[in-house]
């Protein structure tokens, strides 16, 4: 099993560009959550799933859009980057089913934007 | 606003010294709670999931105690190892959460051989 892992690992974009970070997990699990990790800051939440064709805005869900058209697969969205958006992206898995939610951490993505 | 504080922010310790850190949490509609330990360039890894009021875990050096009616779990190192340097981060899992963590932002644990 692969755990969960995110595509790309890192990414330099231009102010105004776009573009889309995959989140996939072999797990079956029906949670699936983007974090954001900035120095000072700790894991913020942006969006999450709890299941296929369902997703909903945590904490800061601004500038963000997320699609889970498969159980499986996390899309997260930046349609305009804004160098405010530059930092390390990371996707979680969990299952229903997992005593207290343990959540499994894909290895990030580096977003810089310019 | 839900909030989780760990303390300290960052700790250096010397090979064999052994250290805890603290994690507060709201007290109220509790779900469970969590401990990840994040080396440096890798991705937060689950050390413990506590539910129950009074829960001690252990792996190994490291062992965390849960108290849930006041809002704290402590999370200790014996016999700190430099493998062990590591950010520690708690998260607090409240009940109709839908599975959402709040995270605290961590203790930074560097140790020297």
């Amino acid at each position: 099993n692969a755990g969960v892992t995110q595509t790309p690992k890192f990414r330099v974009l231009k102010t105004g560009q776009s573009m889309t970070l995959l989140c996939a997990q072999d797990m079956n699990h029906e949670y699936m959550y983007w974090y954001r990790q900035d120095p000072g800051m700790g894991l913020r939440l942006i969006h999450y799933s709890v299941g296929e064709g369902t997703t909903a805005k945590g904490e800061v869900p601004d500038g963000y859009n997320v699609s889970r058209l498969k159980k499986q697969n996390f899309l997260l969205g930046l349609e305009s980057a804004a160098p405010s958006q530059t930092s390390v992206y990371f996707c979680a898995s969990s299952s229903l089913a997992g005593e207290g939610n343990e959540q499994f951490f894909g290895p990030g993505t580096r977003l810089t934007v310019l | 606003i839900l909030n989780v504080e760990q303390s300290p922010q960052s700790l250096h310790v010397q090979e064999g010294d052994s250290t805890n850190f603290t994690c507060s949490f709201p007290s109220s509609n509790f779900y469970a709670l969590h401990w990840y330990r994040w080396e440096t360039a890798k991705s937060p890894e689950a050390l413990f999931v506590m539910t129950l009021n009074g829960d001690e875990k252990k792996k190994g050096r490291i062992s965390a105690t849960l108290n849930t009616k006041e809002g704290y779990s402590y999370l200790y190192i014996k016999g700190s190892q430099p493998e062990d340097s590591a950010t520690y981060l708690c998260a607090f899992l409240y009940g109709g959460s839908q599975g959402n963590l709040i995270f605290g932002k961590g203790t930074k644990l560097s140790v020297k051989p």
